[in-house]
């Protein structure tokens, strides 16, 4: 099935380091999806973004829509412990299409 | 808010047997449910769209007669993996989506770990 292209694959930062991700596709999306993923559980949904150009936060969480409906980015601010896991995007048009992940792990 | 159980949360089980795996929505109505697969290290796969009362519909791929799929009520989705190999080994993820809600908004469950020794 398809996926989207996801960057970075992994990261490893310190705490307090700012992050930031970005996921493309070849496919245009009505909505685009950012997922946080902690090992043995299931997606938990973190920001849903619908309108091209759109840009989103939730807490020290931002994240835009591309203009062109194919790309979206992810931003975390100010890192902390608990925001290690993996987090996913995924493009919605009819169904859910997920990205090959980003695994942020925080160095102590 | 929405809630979306699943049961077993692991199981091992020997090749050749079968398994089922029960995804509930606790306090809202699902018309569609979905299922998902993860390989170790890998992104989440749809595996088939459940919609209540009527056939699943499977994504290219997946076979339907081996992974059987029974949405009876709108709060209840089973995932039957028939004779099991242990090539079906992965974490099984559903999700459903609220009748009353957006489109797009699906709530995933905890996961299945699924053993095939």
């Amino acid at each position: 099935g398809q996926q989207l292209n996801q960057s970075p694959q992994s990261m490893f930062i310190q705490e307090g380091e700012d992050v930031s991700m970005n996921c493309t596709s070849s496919s245009i999306f009505n909505t685009w999806l950012w997922y946080k993923q902690d090992p043995g559980e299931g997606p938990v949904l973190l920001i849903a973004l619908y309108k091209a150009g759109e840009l989103t936060s939730n807490g020290r969480l931002t994240a835009q829509f591309g203009i062109t409906r194919k790309d979206s980015f992810l931003n975390i601010s100010a890192s902390i412990p608990s925001d290690v896991g993996i987090y996913f995007c995924a493009g919605q048009y009819e169904k859910l299409t997920f990205g090959t992940g980003t695994r942020l792990t925080i160095i102590p | 808010g929405a809630v979306v159980s699943q049961h077993p949360s692991r199981v091992i089980c020997k090749s050749g047997t079968s398994v089922k795996i029960e995804c509930r929505s606790l306090d809202f109505q699902a018309t569609t449910m979905f299922w998902y697969r993860q390989f170790p290290k890998q992104s989440l796969m749809l595996m088939a769209t459940s919609n209540e009362g009527s056939k699943a519909t499977y994504e290219q791929g997946v076979e339907k007669d081996k992974f059987l799929i029974n949405h009876a009520s709108l709060t209840l989705s089973t995932l039957t993996v028939t004779s099991a190999h242990p090539e079906d080994s992965s974490f099984y993820i559903c999700s459903a989506r609220d009748q009353g809600g957006t489109d797009y908004e699906q709530y995933f469950g905890p996961g299945t770990r699924l053993t095939v020794t």
